[in-house]
């Protein structure tokens, strides 16, 4: 079975600051890895996913994520945010095969500050 | 925009009663997943349709039931409601029925709220 764990429930953050969102998953068999985003009473936009290949992978609106397999981890960064950023962030993952079941984590609320 | 779309956007229904969600998804997509997403948490798999057939199913009971359309509409149905029924139920469209590389397009849900 899959888990997925974003330790952090809520991460206030001033305008123009970095920001890292934390994930960690847990599978016994290979995964894919997605990020996502929820706007307020809005469905799920794909900001990224790792497939394989380079462990850096960049994702729309200027955010990133990098894949590490030995800590299992799939951590979301972006340099700069806006306000516009502020909005509910999932992390998945999906099994290689032929389903497209994804397992997300909790969820962690970015909250951006002027 | 996604080009998957869902109805009603929003409905109160009472516990015991019946509910049929719509999602209506891209032409050329085959496969349709739906999820529960209770408030505060994250998305919850139910079911994935493939050309009018399961294919796989979430720790949900059989009172979830779901139906595929030729015409890339699909239907969740849930029966004798519950107060924990209570969600945003969001449908997710797929160009294959392999799940491999492609990506799923989410539709905007449907907030149903049980009383």
């Amino acid at each position: 079975a899959q888990s997925v764990t974003q330790l952090d429930s809520q991460v206030p953050v001033f305008e123009e600051a970095p920001v890292e969102l934390r994930c960690n998953y847990s599978s016994s068999v290979s995964v894919y890895l997605f990020w996502y985003v929820q706007y307020p009473n809005q469905g799920l936009q794909l900001l990224l996913k790792y497939l394989s290949g380079s462990t850096l992978v960049k994702g729309i609106n200027g955010f990133e994520a990098e894949f590490n397999k030995s800590q299992t981890s799939f951590h979301l960064r972006k340099p700069s945010v806006h306000i516009s950023d502020t909005a509910e962030y999932f992390c998945a993952v999906r099994k290689m095969d032929s389903s497209y079941k994804l397992i997300f984590g909790s969820g962690t609320r970015l909250l951006v500050r002027p | 925009e996604t080009g998957v779309t869902q109805s009603p956007t929003h409905l109160i229904k009472t516990r015991g009663q019946q509910v049929t969600l719509r999602c209506s998804s891209q032409s050329g997509h085959n496969t349709v997943s739906w999820y529960q997403q209770a408030l505060g948490q994250g998305p919850q798999f139910i079911f994935q349709y493939y050309r009018e057939e399961e294919n796989g199913r979430g720790n949900f009971p059989p009172r979830f039931s779901g139906l595929q359309f030729p015409n890339y509409s699909s239907e969740l149905n849930v029966n004798a409601l519950e107060l924990d029924d209570s969600a945003l139920y969001l449908c997710a469209s797929s160009p294959e029925g392999s799940g491999g590389r492609y990506e799923q397009y989410f539709g905007p849900g449907t907030r149903l709220t049980v009383t």
